[in-house]
Order: structure tokens, then C-alpha cells, then sequence
């Protein structure tokens, strides 16, 4: 069956990076595009940004631009969202949702089970 | 860019039926196809509805989509509701530039 699953949990100090990993099977992997998306605490659901795994193009949102690097490896099937410089408030759980190959964002099916970030001194 | 706006809450009692709307502040709502999901503490979003008003495969028929132009506005449809039904509901679509938005989310209790 078609399932993205996620790195574990990170704890992280403001500042740093973290890289969460999302691995996909099930499906052809180059057929489709990852989107990334973000729950804070108490919050809502935030569209963080999109790749395709078949081309590697990319389209963030422009809250994250210049912090946020979005990456595929086509030979694992795995797909990674890199986030720079953080913040407390960057405090989140992260998931990766298979989307279309091409840049439109109206499909996200299946969703990997998150992976919780913590930032804190 | 523009702003998906629901309600924070609603609430029905088992067996009747509710309304979620998604309205979306600019840009034609027929323009841009919307998804909705629903959310539960602890789990990951569960697809429900894809372009307007495609179910997904496994979604029982009591959930529907739609869309209505007079109002900018999409929405989902829960009927026959039972208490497995209260979560969070979030309605997501995007611009022409391909940036994905989230509404705020609709907390439904199924009293």
C-alpha cells in the first residue's frame, strides 16, 4: 500500500537546522510531488511548500523562502524538507503528503505520520 | 495572496446533518480546485474531498463537497453524523502561483 513514513523527533536550539525525512512506497516515486505542511501547537494546518520528485522543482511559501530547502533522492525514494535558522516558534509537527508531479496544490493523498520538532534553549 | 475563512466551531447532535463552509477571500473559488481534510489530536490529516468534490476512495458517501460562486465560498457536508465524526475540518487551496493555503480549521462536537 502507498505510505510515506517520517524521520523521528528532533530537539533543536534556536539557531540550528534540522532535516526531517519522509520515505515513500508503495507507488512510483518519480510519478508524483511531495508537499510539506506544518500543525503548530493549538494551531492550524500551514503549507510549507512543494517538490517534485520527477523534475526537482520546487515552489516554498514565501514565509519560508531563503530558509527552507526541499530535496528528493529519486534511488530511495525519499524526499527531505531542510529548515534553517530556527526558531521557538518553529516548534511543530512536520508532515509530508504525496501531491501531484506538477506545481498544483490540489491533492495531498497519503500523508507520512509526522514528525514532531521542538525548539528550545 | 488570500485567506480561506471558516468557522471555528460548530456543533450537531448525532444522526442530523452539518455544514462546514470554506470561503475564500479573493480569487474565484471555481478557479481553484478545493481539498478538505479531517484532523484528529494525534493523527495525521485524513483526505476526504480532492478537486471540490471528489470523494476519496474509502470516505463513506456521508461526507460530500461543493462549491457555491454566489458566495466565493466551498463546503462539506457531513450527514448522518455520528460521535467517530468529531475532529477538526480544514478546507486548503491555492493561487496562481501555485502556493497552497489552509482555512483556519472547524472543530466539530457531535453532541
Amino acid at each position: 500500500q502507498v505510505q510515506l513514513v517520517q524521520s523521528g523527533a528532533e530537539v533543536k536550539k534556536p539557531g540550528a537546522s534540522v532535516k526531517v525525512s519522509c520515505k515513500a512506497s508503495g507507488y512510483t516515486f518519480r510519478e508524483y510531488g511531495i508537499s510539506w505542511v506544518r500543525q503548530a501547537p493549538g494551531q492550524g494546518l500551514e503549507w510549507m511548500g512543494w517538490i517534485s520528485a520527477y523534475s526537482s522543482a520546487t515552489n516554498y511559501a514565501q514565509k519560508f523562502q531563503g530558509r527552507v530547502i526541499m530535496t528528493t533522492n529519486p534511488y530511495t525514494s525519499t524526499a527531505y524538507m531542510e529548515l534553517r535558522s530556527l526558531r521557538s516558534d518553529d516548534t511543530a509537527v512536520y508532515y509530508c503528503a504525496r501531491a501531484r508531479r506538477e506545481p498544483t496544490q490540489n491533492w495531498f493523498d497519503p500523508w507520512g505520520q509526522g514528525t514532531l520538532v521542538h525548539v528550545s534553549s | 495572496n488570500f485567506i480561506l475563512t471558516q468557522p471555528p466551531s460548530v456543533s450537531e447532535s448525532p444522526g442530523k446533518t452539518v455544514t462546514i463552509s470554506c470561503t475564500r477571500s479573493s480569487g474565484s473559488i471555481a478557479s481553484y480546485y478545493v481539498q478538505w481534510f479531517q484532523k484528529r489530536p494525534g493523527s495525521s490529516p485524513r483526505p476526504l474531498i480532492y478537486e471540490d468534490n471528489q470523494r476519496r476512495s474509502g470516505v463513506p458517501d456521508r461526507f460530500s463537497g461543493s462549491v457555491d460562486t454566489s458566495s466565493n465560498s466551498a463546503s462539506l457536508t457531513i450527514s448522518g453524523l455520528k460521535t467517530e465524526d468529531e475532529a477538526e475540518y480544514y478546507c486548503q487551496s491555492y493561487d496562481s502561483t501555485y502556493h497552497g493555503v489552509f482555512g483556519g480549521g472547524t472543530k466539530l462536537t457531535v453532541l
